[in-house]
């Protein structure tokens, strides 16, 4: 079992520019999650797939941020238009089912100059 | 919403002395799923410990937490601190009707010989 694979590990964007992230999810895991990881904020929610479902995006910022699941084996975060302050490390887990153990990726370190 | 607070940002101790790490949560809901998370340097985020059950001391990698709903808590201990659990870690919870995760801002232990 390969874990939770996400693709690319560092990608570097000039302002304005668009970024997509990729998550492949541990083989049938049903639930599907993506987070920010930043010193200030620690872990911020972003958005939760259940069954390739869109559940939860309470924690998507609405304008330029966007999540797919198109199949049970990945998972894209798309940036539009990135600025400087979306610079993060964004970390995907998958799971088996709601509340219970959520296994992370090596994430993603996006940087916009 | 829901959410979690970590008040320690930053705890440092000496090798041999006891940890607590601080976590209370707010929710409206009552299934209530609490987590610890390990971060160590260069890895993943991994499960640490999880819990549910009010009042149960639940028990890993000589970590331990209990689950006090009517203080709302869920602080981590360990007896006697190593150097190895140098590492940011995170309360998390789980509630509300969608069963989405929220994290806290993480506190970073750090072991001195």
């Amino acid at each position: 079992n390969a874990g939770v694979i996400q693709t690319p590990r560092h990608k570097v964007t000039g302002k304005g520019q668009e970024a997509t992230l990729w998550c492949e999810p541990i083989s049938g895991h049903s639930a599907v999650f993506w987070y920010r990881q930043t010193i200030v904020q620690g872990l911020e929610f972003l958005t939760y797939f259940r069954n390739q479902a869109p559940i939860d995006d309470s924690g998507m910022p609405k304008e330029r941020f966007s999540a797919q699941m198109p199949n049970q084996s990945h998972s894209t975060l798309k940036i539009q238009s990135t600025q400087p302050q979306d610079s993060a490390v964004y970390l995907c887990a998958s799971g088996t089912g709601d509340q219970d153990t959520q296994y992370f990726g090596p994430g993603t370190r996006l940087l916009v100059l | 919403g829901d959410s979690v607070t970590q008040k320690e940002g930053l705890v440092t101790l000496t090798e041999g002395l006891p940890v607590m790490l601080n976590c209370t949560y707010q929710t409206i809901y009552s299934n209530a799923f609490l987590f610890w998370y390990v971060h160590y340097l260069n890895e993943s985020p991994r499960l640490l410990l999880k819990s549910s059950t009010d009042n149960k001391r639940t028990e890993h990698q000589g970590f331990h937490a209990t689950l006090h709903k009517s203080s709302s808590s869920f602080h981590l201990q360990k007896s006697s601190a190593q150097l190895s659990d140098s590492a940011l870690y995170y309360c998390a919870l789980s509630a509300s009707n969608t069963n989405k995760v929220v994290f806290g801002t993480g506190t970073r232990l750090q072991v001195l010989p």
